[in-house]
């Protein structure tokens, strides 16, 4: 199976509501990475955890890193219709490695 | 500034026949790579170098064949098409050291649809 494994696959929920991925990754890591993808384009990097870190914020966004349990989460607080992409969690093992992102569409 | 650009946007083209995509970085990184998107959305490395060096060469057909004349360019060539190669192809760059260690953040094109008919 793929290193850095996201869940759920889909999200749906509505504008103004808390969205929470999870990426599940099997090896050892240096920094786990959160990428968005909208609709045709190209990945756009939004946070990078350090495998000392245990939690980090960029404006609306919060991640968490638990090595102990192999685990990271997004969390994407106040949701826009805008953040609906699909999201991408990455590890390096030592090469960067995707995992299979998770679809999130926010209603207006 | 485009920071990663690619072409063709777009490439349809039929099977058996060899096609180029072409990729240009200007931010200076040292290190690119050349991804395969498929229709799951499941994105998987097919080559990086490192200041035009090969680094890495996952388990992808010798049809396919990178080449980085210097370290902004990371072209790709395909002979032979064929239907399973159809996706979607993305460059991206980034600082990294050559060998093992800490990825940084990469910088990815806007990708290169491919449909081989």
């Amino acid at each position: 199976s793929q290193q850095g494994e996201e869940d759920p696959q889909a999200l749906s929920i509505q504008e103004g509501e808390n969205a929470t991925m999870n990426c599940s990754y099997k090896t050892s890591i240096n920094n786990l990475q959160w990428y968005r993808q909208n609709s045709g384009r190209g990945l756009v990097h939004l946070i990078l955890i350090r495998s000392n870190e245990r939690e980090k914020h960029s404006g609306r966004l919060r991640v968490t890193l638990d090595t102990s349990k192999k685990s990271s989460s997004l969390l994407i607080t106040a949701s826009r219709a805008a953040d609906t992409a699909s999201y991408f969690c990455a590890t390096d093992d030592p090469r960067l490695t995707f995992g299979e992102g998770t679809q999130l569409t926010v209603n207006p | 500034d485009t920071a990663v650009s690619q072409t063709p946007k777009y490439l349809v083209t039929q099977m058996g026949n060899d096609k180029s995509i072409k990729c240009e970085q200007n931010l200076g990184h040292d290190t690119m790579y050349w991804y395969k998107q498929d229709s799951k959305k499941f994105l998987k490395i097919m080559f990086s170098y490192n200041n035009k060096e090969l680094i890495i060469n996952e388990t992808v057909p010798n049809r396919f064949s990178p080449k980085s004349p210097d370290k902004a360019h990371l072209n790709l060539h395909i002979n032979s098409l064929e239907l399973g190669d159809s996706a979607v192809y993305f460059c991206a760059s980034s600082q990294d050291v050559p060998s093992g260690g800490a990825r940084n953040e990469q910088f990815f094109g806007p990708g290169t649809r491919l449909t081989v008919l």
